[in-house]
């Protein structure tokens, strides 16, 4: 298995603009997260869904912020406006079902200038 | 509500001496506690769990942890550090719900 899959590694963009991060979760995981890394904040647990659906999403910072997840092999996180204080790591992250053991993505390092 | 606090911010050691890096825990219930690592510019690696049975759980890459109830610790070891260990370690716990909290990290610094 290829692991859990995210793009775009990098993004750079300008204040404003939108931004989609995308990840491809482990076969067979049915669950997903969305973290955010920030030096000052740490690891922020953004949503979660299980069987492609937000379970929690309390850690959305705001309405910019909105997450989906069509199928169970596919979850997008936009963020519209984009702004320079969301620059971060943001990971997606798939759990073994039996035990919650999360595997993460590479993650995606977003900069807004 | 459960919390992971890990009191080091940093932890240096030589190349061949032990490692310790400390996590206590705050969980209602039974406690399903995990190590992962993250090396630069890289996601998060699981490196052991601890989810019942034996308080010694062995893991990934020579490390260890030891469950200790009384003390609501899981801290992680390793005799014999090596230079590649230097990375930055999370401690996470969760309960009987998906959400697994995590602390704030440990950076180890292993000097040759």
């Amino acid at each position: 298995d290829a692991g859990v899959i995210q793009s775009p590694r990098h993004e750079v963009t300008e204040m404003g603009q939108e931004v989609t991060l995308r990840c491809k979760p482990i076969s067979g995981h049915n669950s997903l997260f969305w973290y955010r890394q920030t030096m000052m904040r740490g690891l922020e647990l953004l949503i979660y869904f299980n069987n492609n659906v937000p379970i929690d999403d309390s850690g959305m910072p705001e309405d910019r912020f909105s997450a989906k997840m069509p199928n169970a092999s596919f979850s997008t996180l936009k963020i519209q406006p984009s702004e320079p204080r969301d620059s971060a790591v943001y990971f997606c992250a798939s759990p073994l079902p039996s035990t919650g053991e999360l595997f993460f993505g590479e993650g995606s390092r977003l900069t807004v200038l | 509500a459960q919390s992971v606090a890990q009191p080091e911010d940093q932890v240096n050691v030589a190349e061949g001496n032990p490692l310790t890096v400390k996590c206590t825990y705050s969980v209602s219930g039974n406690p399903y506690l995990f190590w992962y690592v993250q090396y630069p510019n890289r996601g998060l690696q699981f490196l052991l769990k601890y989810i019942t049975g034996d308080n010694l759980v062995k893991g990934s890459y020579g490390f260890e942890a030891e469950f200790n109830k009384s003390q609501t610790s899981f801290h992680l070891k390793k005799p014999s550090a090596l230079v590649s260990d230097s990375a930055l370690y999370f401690c996470a716990v969760r309960s009987n719900d998906y959400k697994l909290s995590f602390g704030a990290g440990t950076t180890v610094t292993v000097r040759a």
